[in-house]
């Protein structure tokens, strides 16, 4: 049973467009979402993240929505730009709660074209 | 800051064998985290760790996974005997404290054959 849900698997993007990525969740006691991006050989990098109380938080060329009543989120990325060619999770947590850990989607891969 | 460091950085064993993975986290982070991910699957926590204590292995498979946390700093991860279905990026991951953000090392790649 899969709480965290990315459906697609890759996303193709030209330089200079919006890319969105689309995240859906199950589990309405999560109430922190953070998305991270994860280059090959790499660990995953912390992004940016969004409280349940609000519904957009927006950091540079990053912005992250949050539609509680209908258990999605999605991550904007305003220019595009081939560096930020990579693998996005989105993950979900109980920031309130006792454990802090975190639940992710399969992740989807971006690829951002010259 | 100094990253979350993890050794070895490859491994490949036959099945039935024994591993061992560790990992330094950020200094002065209370919690770590040891995260497995199949390749095209997202990360999935196996056990957390606050301070030297076990706050969460309900995931890790106690049969063959193994995992501590000595004197509340490093940590290992130990898999006796290993699977092919074991084949996995290890991650480990520590944070300040429970709620906070992590940071992620670079990972351990298993490969059972």
């Amino acid at each position: 049973d899969q709480q965290v849900k990315q459906n697609s698997p890759s996303l193709s993007v030209q330089e200079g467009r919006i890319s969105i990525l689309n995240c859906d969740y199950t589990n309405s006691m999560f109430d922190y979402f953070l998305w991270y991006k994860k280059y090959p050989a790499e660990g995953p990098t912390f992004l940016i993240s969004i409280s349940s109380i609000k519904d957009k938080n927006e950091d540079g060329r990053f912005t992250v929505f949050l539609n509680k009543s209908a258990k999605h989120l999605s991550l904007h990325i305003v220019p595009s730009q081939p560096g930020d060619s990579a693998v996005y999770f989105c993950a979900a947590s109980f920031y309130g709660g006792s454990q802090g850990n975190l639940i992710f989607g399969k992740g989807t891969k971006l690829s951002v074209k010259p | 800051e100094a990253g979350v460091a993890q050794s070895p950085r490859y491994k490949i064993i036959e099945k039935r064998q024994s591993v061992a993975f560790w990992c330094n986290p950020i200094s002065g982070h209370a919690t770590l985290y040891w995260y497995q991910q199949i390749l095209g699957q997202g990360p999935k926590l196996l056990i957390q760790f606050q301070n030297n204590g076990v706050v969460d292995d309900s995931q890790l498979p106690k049969d063959r996974f193994s995992a501590e946390r000595l004197k509340g700093v490093d940590s290992t991860l130990k898999i006796q005997p290993a699977k092919l279905e074991d084949s996995a990026v290890y991650l480990c991951a520590s944070s300040p404290g429970q709620g906070y953000g992590y940071t992620f090392g670079s990972g351990t790649r298993l490969t059972v054959v």
